[in-house]
């Protein structure tokens, strides 16, 4: 079956860690973005990519890193600058001009 | 601006109940509008969306129309069931093509038995 999936589901580091987020999708989509979600509150973006060897910040960037060597895949690396990473973090997917597949998310807390 | 307003949770109904989420945007010009559901520990998955004015998207009961006149897309289902708990996202395109969204902060919904 296609879908996006994140692994790993929860995730814990320790302080001034780097760890990485991994996001693959078997859709054949363009386009991959990442957001964070925390309690009681909306989505934010925080990197998203039209094509493989691009990226663009999102609204909320600093102490994230990404990259898009291959078209399936869209990791994500959360830095030991960003000073309060414990969120649910959630990757997705399109067509270009097509809504949104999400993948189930992973929960990363800090130990 | 560009935002989405949606109405505060949480939102406590009884099972077979009428449900209105409400909705509202800012834009210039007209966004394609969407409402994602998210259940318990899951991603967000597309409920309906609506590409243009006075379009009606629609899907398992739940209906939701883009109304240029009052800039909203109300989310509504004439009889709810326990399953229907969940957390309910509006949102709008930013970047038409790029497809980058913006979401409502989310609804919670409870239905009781």
């Amino acid at each position: 079956d296609g879908g996006i999936t994140q692994s790993p589901k929860y995730l814990f580091r320790k302080e001034g860690q780097n760890v990485t987020l991994s996001c693959e999708q078997n859709l054949n989509h363009d386009a991959m973005y990442w957001y964070r979600q925390d309690p009681g509150q909306g989505l934010r973006l925080i990197y998203y990519s039209q094509i493989v060897n691009d990226f663009q910040k999102g609204d909320i960037a600093e102490g994230y890193s990404v990259s898009r060597e291959k078209k399936e895949s869209f990791p994500l690396t959360v830095t030991s600058a960003q000073k309060n990473p414990t969120a649910f973090y959630l990757c997705a997917s399109s067509p270009t001009g097509y809504p949104q597949h999400f993948g189930d998310g992973t929960r990363l807390s800090i130990l | 601006g560009n935002s989405v307003t949606q109405m505060e949770g949480p939102v406590t109904l009884s099972e077979e109940a009428f449900l209105t989420i409400n909705c509202t945007y800012t834009a210039t010009g007209y966004p394609s509008l969407f409402w994602y559901v998210q259940y318990p520990g899951e991603g967000l998955q597309l409920l309906l969306k609506a590409t243009k004015a006075d379009d009606k998207g629609s899907n398992k009961g739940f209906e939701a129309t883009y109304r240029k006149e009052t800039t909203s897309f109300h989310l509504e289902k004439g009889s709810v069931q326990v399953s229907d708990s969940a957390v309910y996202f509006c949102a709008r395109v930013l970047i038409q093509g790029a497809q980058k969204l913006v979401f409502g902060q989310g609804t919670r919904l409870t239905i009781n038995p």
